[in-house]
């Protein structure tokens, strides 16, 4: 079955403790992409990758650190997180970047840092 | 800087009334759009797209949208609406022209529909 996995579902931790969020798609995507959403503000990109190797920041980037060394793989890092970055995360992906690609979304990580 | 705008925050309906949501864009250039539906605890999942050809897109549970070119708009309707269509909506814009930020959709704020049985 075609997906995007999302790990962990939920998350509480602690500020300033590093954790990563792992996203995994098995359709041979060479795009993806991570987005938070917060209420009242929609989906929000915070890194891009366009293919191995290749990632740069979207929108809401600080904080936040990701790699792409396999292309099915796309970890988001945060390496000392804050209450600020408690939202909904969402990770996608499509066949390429240009027109007439469709993201597909991970089930989303619920992350709380206390 | 592209934005997205969807005009109203939170829609609430009875069961078989018609439906119409606002999406308007700022970008001048060629675009392909986007609604997505995200019903409560779940991912987003696409609910239609236009990327060119006839402005009057069909999707899935009977949804539809219009794109005005001239308006910028990509409103998104549907005739008689359900219980199960309790969801939160979002209009996603996709920049297509060379040079553009690749890949990145840009979505609205989303719009909470509650339908009363």
């Amino acid at each position: 079955e075609a997906q995007v996995t999302q790990n962990p579902r939920y998350l509480i931790t602690v500020t300033g403790k590093k954790l990563t969020v792992t996203c995994s798609q098995n359709m041979n995507h060479e795009y993806m992409s991570w987005y938070r959403q917060d209420p009242g503000l929609g989906l929000r990109q915070i890194y891009y990758s366009m293919n191995v190797e290749v990632t740069d920041k979207g929108d809401v980037p600080e904080g936040y650190k990701v790699s792409r060394k396999e292309k099915r793989n796309f970890p988001l890092i945060l390496e000392s997180p804050s209450p600020n970055q408690t939202s909904l995360y969402f990770c996608a992906s499509s066949f390429r970047w240009g027109e007439k690609n469709i993201q597909y979304f991970g089930a989303g990580t619920r992350l709380s840092v206390l | 800087a592209q934005s997205v705008s969807q005009h109203n925050h939170h829609v609430i309906l009875s069961e078989a009334a018609s439906l119409e949501l606002g999406c308007n864009y700022s970008y001048g250039g060629t675009v392909n759009l986007f609604w997505y539906v995200q019903y409560p605890g779940q991912h987003l999942q696409l609910l239609l797209k236009y990327f060119s050809g006839d402005p009057l897109v069909k999707g899935i549970k009977g949804f539809e949208a219009e794109f005005i070119k001239s308006k910028f708009s990509f409103n998104l309707r549907k005739p008689s609406v359900q219980w199960s269509d309790t969801a939160e909506y979002f209009c996603a814009v996709k920049r297509t022209d060379r040079g553009s930020t690749l890949g990145r959709l840009y979505f609205g704020r989303g719009t909470q529909l509650t339908v009363w049985p």
